[in-house]
């Protein structure tokens, strides 16, 4: 079974600092990754998307790729109280059309 | 831009009676479509997919049932609910595989 796996946290960081969110995937045959955002009750919202080795940088957000150890970060600089929620990472797996989720990291900023 | 829709936002229902939940897409066309379903504290499990009208792929096998009337609309119905059926409804559409999903605002059903 392909597996994208996550701390499920909570991660507390305080205001202002680097917030770091990782994830492990287990299909070498990815080809597509995905960062997104969900708040409490809400539905996820995609903040980040990267598809080749290396760094991917937008505004606050750094989304880096290893392909070679299946690793997918996100960071967070100067992290605000709005950024607290549940980090999901997500890849396309087990076939071009579905994409398998973490189980998300939820981050606390704390002011 | 594109806009995806769902409704109900929420719904209480007792055990045993139909559900059918409905999203469309606006401003894409041909786009694939998901259904997901979220458990509290729970991650997202894959329920169908479609990528074309008529033609639907099922990744769990239970009471729950998906149809692709029309090219931008998706349906989800269970003709009698379970308690275990209780959960957020998602759906996403993508455009073409390997691109990014987008999420409709969800349906949070309770199954009494």
């Amino acid at each position: 079974q392909k597996e994208v796996e996550q701390n499920s946290g909570p991660l507390s960081v305080p205001e202002g600092a680097i917030a770091s969110l990782n994830c492990t995937y287990s299909d070498r045959g990815s080809q597509s990754f995905f960062w997104y955002r969900q708040y409490s009750g809400k539905s996820p919202e995609l903040i980040m998307s990267i598809y080749s080795n290396g760094d991917k940088e937008d505004g606050r957000f750094t989304a880096q790729l290893n392909k070679a150890s299946q690793y997918v970060s996100l960071l967070i600089r100067d992290s605000q109280p709005s950024d607290s929620a549940t980090y999901l990472c997500a890849t396309y797996s087990g076939g071009y059309q579905k994409v398998t989720f973490g189980i998300g990291t939820k981050l606390q900023v704390i002011p | 831009s594109q806009t995806i829709h769902q409704w109900p936002a929420t719904l209480v229902q007792p055990v045993g009676s139909p559900l059918s939940l409905e999203c469309t897409v606006e401003g894409t066309s041909n786009p694939n479509l998901y259904w997901y379903r979220q458990a509290a504290g729970r991650g997202l499990q894959l329920l169908f997919y479609s990528v074309g009208i008529g033609q639907i792929s099922s990744e769990v096998p239970q009471n729950l049932s998906a149809s692709r009337p029309q090219d931008r609309q998706f349906i989800l119905s269970s003709k009698k609910l379970l308690l275990s059926d209780s959960g957020f409804y998602l759906c996403a559409w993508s455009q073409g595989p390997y691109n990014e999903q987008f999420f409709g605002p969800g349906t949070r059903l309770t199954v009494l």
